[in-house]
């Protein structure tokens, strides 16, 4: 089965800084990876995701993730963060099997990232 | 509306009572997601709507816990004799089909609080 960590619960960052939120999945399958955004008493919002071609995926709200196979990682960054950044983040991951059993998400327990003024 | 849309936002109730969370797809969503959010726990998958398929019960935690999608959009999470290790944030998502290259999009959750 696979899995996913996100190493750091809470990221403390002051505005204008660079962020890396990171994460590290498993699995003996090929896979698909998601950074999702949740802000305060919402729902989760798709930040960006990654199924095949180049490495180096963009988000949005200038957020941008590499996959590194090697290292079975999918770091999340931002060069300059802002305020309004501030929200949980978390990476999922979903299985590259095509079939019906494997269409649910894994996610990690995710990252709370303050931005300090 | 344009979004995932559950009701109700919050609900409070005594241990042992029934509760009914309702979630309402995008139109033309043929795919549905439930899932829990509990602190320290993380997000952990209950169960997944397809179509006219059989559903993927494999996240439910307990035969407690059971739901229902009838006429291939609405969904009932129906949770039986609660108790207190029940209480989370219950997260309903949809997306186009259920494919790989589309994404869930999530409702804002049913706050559950179980006395």
């Amino acid at each position: 089965a696979q899995s996913v960590t996100q190493l750091d619960s809470q990221v403390p960052v002051f505005e204008e800084a660079p962020v890396e939120l990171r994460c590290n999945y498993s699995s003996s399958v090929s896979v698909y990876l998601f950074w999702y955004v949740q802000y305060p008493n919402q729902g989760l919002q798709l930040l960006l995701k990654y199924l095949s071609g180049s490495t180096l995926v963009k988000g949005i709200n200038g957020f941008e993730a590499e996959f590194n196979k090697s290292q079975t990682s999918f770091h999340l960054r931002k060069p300059s963060v802002h305020i309004s950044d501030t929200a949980e983040y978390f990476c999922a991951v979903r299985v590259g099997l095509w079939n019906f059993g494997n269409e649910k998400l894994t996610f990690g327990t995710g990252t709370r990232l303050t931005i300090i003024p | 509306g344009a979004g995932v849309s559950q009701s109700p936002s919050n609900k409070v109730t005594e241990k042992g009572k029934d509760v009914e969370l309702r979630c309402d797809p995008i139109s033309g969503h043929t795919a549905l997601y439930w899932y829990r959010q509990s602190l320290g726990q993380g997000l952990e998958f209950l169960i997944y709507f397809q179509g006219n398929s059989a559903p993927d019960k494999s996240g439910l935690p307990s035969d407690r816990f059971s739901a229902e999608r009838t006429g291939g959009s609405v969904s009932t999470l129906t949770i039986q004799r609660t108790q207190q290790e029940d209480s989370a944030v219950y997260l309903c998502a949809s997306s186009f089909q259920g494919g790989v290259g589309q994404p869930q999009h999530f409702g804002d959750g049913t706050r559950l609080s179980i006395l």
